[in-house]
């Protein structure tokens, strides 16, 4: 199983600055890469997928990059909306066992 | 516009079964996967496993093998998760999510294919309790 590790568990920043997380996976997933927002009592939402290919409707502060194992989220100019739960999922492994990290709790400062 | 609609809440006695219910409107059904994540209290987010109509396939996560079944109802456009045994880790919000194949990388076809989860149904709530 491709064990995803994100990083830190708990992210503080002040609305208005960058915020910026981190996906590691045990083992490459190229490109195999979504990130997803999940607020209290909420499905999650897609922000990114194709490690930096961005959903419907998503505003372009949200941008993803990354490739292999490292992958990053960042978010600039931070809005009060944007305060909640990010996960990433790999979506690589053959046959199908997607993993997801297990979340990174972005709060205001 | 898609929307996935899901079935409601269940309370179940451990060792009994669920089956909860995912039903698509808009879109083309068979032409994507519908995947099953759930969400234990205060946790993550847990793959369990998708169905893709169009090949015929169906792939679950390992740690549930043997107690999870996916199914779905292409002429309903609806999605089923059965879950046996139950036990009080299986206590949780279930989604259902529909996979959008991400054949960008590489040419998706039954024995390869990658797919990511774009709509999500709102979620069931399933308590195993005594």
């Amino acid at each position: 199983e491709i064990v995803m590790t994100q990083s830190p568990a708990t992210l503080s920043v002040s609305p208005g600055e960058r915020a910026t997380l981190s996906c590691r996976a045990s083992q490459s997933v190229k490109s195999d890469l979504a990130w997803y927002q999940q607020k209290p009592g909420q499905a999650p939402r897609l922000l990114i997928y194709g490690a930096s290919n961005r959903a419907t409707y998503i505003p372009d502060r949200f941008i993803g990059s990354g490739s292999g194992t490292e992958f990053t989220l960042t978010i600039s100019s931070l809005q009060s909306d944007d305060f909640a739960v990010y996960y990433c999922l790999q979506y690589n492994s053959w046959p199908p066992a997607y993993t997801f990290g297990q979340g990174t709790k972005l709060e205001i400062k | 516009q898609v929307q996935l609609v899901q079935s409601g809440a269940e309370v179940k006695k451990p060792g009994s079964s669920v089956k909860v219910s995912c039903k698509a409107s808009g879109g083309t059904f068979s032409t994507y996967a519908m995947s099953w994540v759930r969400q234990a209290p205060g946790q993550g987010l847990e793959w369990m496993g998708g169905i893709i109509p169009l090949y015929g396939t169906v792939n679950y996560a390992q740690k549930l093998q043997g107690r999870v079944t996916i199914t779905a109802d292409e002429s309903a456009t609806t999605a089923y998760l059965e879950l046996s045994s139950l036990r009080s880790e299986d206590t949780a919000v279930y989604y259902c999510a529909r996979g959008q194949f991400d054949c960008s990388r590489t040419s998706c076809y039954r024995d390869n294919y990658f797919y990511y989860m774009d709509v999500w149904g709102k979620g069931t709530t399933v308590t195993v309790s005594s």
